[in-house]
């Protein structure tokens, strides 16, 4: 199963983008990386899911490169309520069992 | 709505008793996990159930087991032979992966 490589932690500001970068160099040709967002106490919440290039939703962009070796979760202008961990995963033609790292604690201060 | 409901949220354990946590999900997904997360760490996998009637370990299945009887249903029982069983406690269900709210276990 493919291992993702991602920073421990990160700080921000209201209003500013946020880019954490996940690495994945193992990525099987099946596999989709997807992104999720958990609160304390709180399950993980899917944020945003791609294959290659780059993908948009309300939330967030997910970019990757053609070797799909690293992908980079774009936030844009952040808020408070975007405290929280976000989590890097790869998933094998989207089932299979979901590997969990320790997760990017993102801050955001005022 | 559909979802995929834990309960209890708080669970508190005496030492050298087993517990179930409930896992119930009304989506129809074939697939259902447990995972274990401890202070400041990411989800570990406890066991996990492709299809009803079938289960597998996971990466920290020791001191815990599991049914899958229905399609719906995943009890996890956390038994005495697990060492440290404070943990909170999440279920999820896929495809699309769904995770319940969780289930906070302490032991006293």
């Amino acid at each position: 199963l493919a291992k993702t490589t991602q920073p421990i932690s990160m700080d921000s500001y209201e209003g500013q983008e946020v880019n954490i970068t996940c690495s994945h160099n193992n990525i099987a040709t099946n596999d989709y990386i997807t992104w999720y967002q958990q609160f304390p106490s709180q399950g993980p919440r899917f944020i945003i899911q791609g294959y290659k290039t780059k993908v948009t939703n309300e939330v967030a962009s997910l970019f990757i490169p053609a070797d799909r070796k690293s992908s980079t979760l774009s936030l844009p202008r952040v808020s408070l309520s975007d405290t929280a961990v976000y989590y890097c995963l790869v998933l094998y033609n989207q089932g299979g069992k979901l590997i969990f790292g320790q997760g990017t604690e993102l801050s955001v201060k005022p | 709505d559909g979802g995929i409901t834990q309960s209890p949220k708080y669970l508190f354990r005496k030492e050298g008793q087993n517990v179930t946590l409930s896992c119930e999900q009304n989506l129809n997904h074939d697939a259902m996990y447990w995972y274990r997360q401890d202070p400041g760490q990411g989800l570990r996998l406890i066991y996990y159930s492709q299809i009803v009637n079938d289960f597998q370990k996971g990466d920290i299945a020791e001191g815990y087991s599991v049914s899958r009887e229905k399609k719906e249903s995943f009890p996890l029982t956390v038994t005495s032979a697990q060492k440290n069983p404070t943990a909170f406690y999440l279920c999820a269900s896929s495809p699309p992966y769904t995770f319940g709210s969780g289930t906070r276990l302490t032991v006293v």
